[in-house]
């Protein structure tokens, strides 16, 4: 059984950098075939893709957030991650980690979730 | 991008009854060369992350009840709940994944009249 789970600050200021990270367990990153994404959610609000890395390390990010988002891989910890840059209070979401076991497929697989709050 | 656009943004049915949820892309998700339809369904209770339902735009994810269902191809799709039981009280999100960036719509508050 895969599971996925969320770990990072709850809490950023104004301007700095958010940085999450998913740890993967049930299946290695490393195996290939499958992709991770991170989709993130507003209080109350829908569901934003926001970009998604194959253990190859290439990537494919959502055009809206493409200048402030980073992701990496870390097979040796089987672990992806998140870095968003520059954020607002308009980035105050809970943010997922998700696997697709393929290329353009449907997200299988999610974590938990883990609240982000942009606040001075 | 594609816009995934629901209706309704809220329903109320009574147990037992079906419930009807719809969803329109703003251009096809059907690929020709392999005739998928790049759709997908999920559900949302309260604390937790989206549950997929249904794929390919008709597949029931292993586990889902059958009275869940799921048609429709090119732009328009349906999901629909044959007798509405009290679980399945929810937000209900379609999802295309036929080119990013995914993208997935409104969503729909299922609620028991």
């Amino acid at each position: 059984q895969v599971q996925l789970q969320e770990s990072g600050p709850g809490l950023v200021k104004p301007s700095q950098t958010l940085s999450l990270t998913c740890t993967v367990s049930g299946r290695s990153i490393s195996s290939g075939g499958d992709y991770w994404s991170w989709v993130r959610q507003p209080a109350g609000k829908g569901l934003e893709w926001i970009g998604r890395i194959y253990t190859s390390g290439s990537t494919s990010y959502n055009p809206s957030l493409k200048s402030r988002v980073t992701m990496s891989v870390d097979t040796s910890k089987n672990q992806f991650s998140l870095r968003l840059s520059s954020v607002t209070a308009a980035d105050t979401a809970v943010y997922y980690c998700a696997m697709t076991p393929g290329r353009n497929s449907p997200f299988d697989y999610w974590g938990q979730g883990t609240l982000v709050t942009v606040s001075s | 991008d594609i816009v995934m656009t629901q209706s309704p943004d809220s329903l109320a049915v009574s147990l037992g009854e079906r419930a009807t949820i719809n969803c329109k892309s703003s251009q096809t998700v059907l690929y020709n060369s392999n005739n998928k339809t790049y759709l997908g369904w999920y559900q949302q209770k309260p604390g937790q992350p989206p549950k997929l339902l249904i794929y390919w735009a008709s597949t029931r994810e292993s586990g889902v009840p059958d009275r869940i269902s799921g048609s429709g191809s090119e732009t328009e799709f349906t999901l629909t709940i044959s007798s509405l039981q009290a679980e399945d009280v929810a937000v209900y999100y379609c999802q295309q994944y036929y080119s990013t960036p995914y993208t997935f719509g409104q969503g729909t508050k299922l609620e028991i009249k």
